[in-house]
């Protein structure tokens, strides 16, 4: 299964925009780049999902690099309620396994 | 709208004792998972579920089994419950396919003495 790798923890100001990156070098032609997060006591959220164009929803959008290679997820406002780990999965199996690795801690800042 | 339901909510065991958890959709998804967390890390997948009356090993199935009689329902049994099972246990499910987000459940949480 393709890795990813995120940074440990990151800080945010309250409204200002949080750009959390991942990589993913290893990625292959067929695979989606899902983010969750997942909030303290509580599971996992899905936020976003893509495979080679970049996204938008309404929690935030997702900037996938040209080569694959990496990706970034866009908060454009952070609140303090998007403190949370954030999950950067690659989906490679038919079966939709998810491999979560230890993610990014956000921690947002009034 | 009531998702991904988990119960209980909370458990303390002993050791040696057995239990079944009881994971339900009403999204009448395809796919089912069972992941564990531990203190400090991420989710790790205990075994799946693609369809009704299947199941598959995950990343960590040792100590478990589960089982998918109904398309609604996904059960994880611990038939004789040890201190490393102490954990968070997630249920997702999904749609079929690769495009397709997962649901979360809220978790139980399992305490084995």
């Amino acid at each position: 299964d393709a890795k990813t790798t995120q940074p440990n923890s990151m800080e945010s100001n309250e409204e200002e925009p949080v750009h959390l990156p991942c990589n993913h070098s290893t990625i292959s032609g067929t695979d989606y780049i899902h983010w969750y997060r997942q909030l303290p006591s509580q599971g996992p959220e899905y936020v976003i999902h893509g495979l080679t164009s970049n996204v938008n929803n309404r929690m935030a959008s997702l900037a996938i690099a040209e080569d694959r290679k990496s990706s970034t997820l866009i908060l454009h406002r952070a609140t303090l309620r998007d403190a949370a780990v954030y999950y950067c999965i690659l989906d490679s199996s038919n079966t939709g396994k998810l491999i979560f690795g230890q993610g990014t801690t956000l921690q947002v800042k009034p | 709208n009531a998702g991904v339901t988990q119960t209980p909510k909370f458990r303390v065991l002993k050791t040696g004792q057995s239990m079944t958890l009881l994971c339900a959709q009403d999204m009448n998804h395809e796919y089912m998972y069972w992941y564990r967390q531990d203190p400090g890390m991420g989710l790790r997948l205990i075994h799946y579920s693609v369809g009704e009356g299947t199941t598959a090993k995950g990343e960590v199935p040792d100590g478990y089994n589960v089982s998918r009689l109904k398309k609604q329902n996904f059960l994880l049994g611990l038939e004789s419950a040890a201190p490393s099972q102490t954990s968070v246990y997630f249920c997702a499910s999904r749609e079929g396919g690769r495009n397709q987000p997962q649901h979360f459940g809220d978790g139980t949480r399992l305490s084995i003495l």
